[in-house]
């Protein structure tokens, strides 16, 4: 079974133009929802982690807030170097599993 | 980049042989984990190790065998590499990060496997 599902699997944005991105998970006993980015050729980056419902973080342009069943990432008026692929990760047990991720592409 | 480093970046090899992929970090992690990344699947976990020759299996194991003769190496070996195992291999470490002691993993620069 799923435990992590992101959506959409990709997103074209203009420069300036807001939008947001959906993790989804069905865990039970969360104990923390990580976001990470990743560029092309390279590892992920850890972004934020967020531990219980209605928890914000924000860093630059995102945002990251958590529900009971899911989290969004919210970019306010992307640059294009906020183009990149965002992963999102929930740990059960010893292991983290990981969604597909989104495709960002934000165009000047 | 919590000190991590993977070697070789690339390589590409033939259908049948065993390879080794090499994780090292300087700064005395316990944990470090192998990870597969494809598209369409993501990253998902092959095995991962809890300290010097502590190893346990992950989602994706099979075909894939690991050691950790030291604290600052883990090792993953493909014992007969397959066509399907072509894919970009990441390690990670983990570190304390919550008030609960909750782990926060980082990741390597990865390595490109070419299985042909």
């Amino acid at each position: 079974e799923d435990q992590v599902t992101q959506s959409p699997e990709a997103l074209r944005l203009q420069e300036g133009e807001s939008s947001s991105l959906n993790c989804s998970y069905t865990v039970s006993g969360l104990r923390g929802l990580f976001w990470y980015r990743q560029d092309p050729g390279k590892g992920p980056e850890f972004l934020f982690t967020l531990y219980s419902a209605g928890e914000e973080k924000e860093k630059e342009r995102l945002k990251a807030t958590l529900t009971k069943k899911e989290s969004f990432l919210h970019i306010t008026a992307p640059k294009p170097e906020d183009s990149a692929t965002y992963l999102c990760a929930v740990p059960v047990g010893n292991q983290f599993y990981f969604g597909t991720g989104t495709s960002l592409t934000v165009i000047p | 980049d919590a000190g991590i480093t993977q070697s070789p970046r690339h390589k590409v090899t033939e259908t049948g042989t065993p390879v080794t992929l090499r994780c090292h970090q300087t700064e005395n992690h316990r944990y470090m984990y192998w990870y597969r990344q494809d598209p369409g699947h993501g990253l998902r976990l092959i095995h991962y190790s809890y300290g010097v020759k502590d190893t346990d299996k992950g989602e994706v194991s099979d075909g894939y065998s690991v050691s950790r003769s030291k604290t600052e190496d883990f090792l993953l070996t493909l014992e007969s590499a397959t066509s399907s195992q072509t894919s970009v291999y990441f390690c990670a470490i983990s570190e304390p990060s919550g008030l609960a002691g909750e782990e926060t993993q980082y990741f390597g620069p990865g390595t490109r496997l070419l299985v042909l």
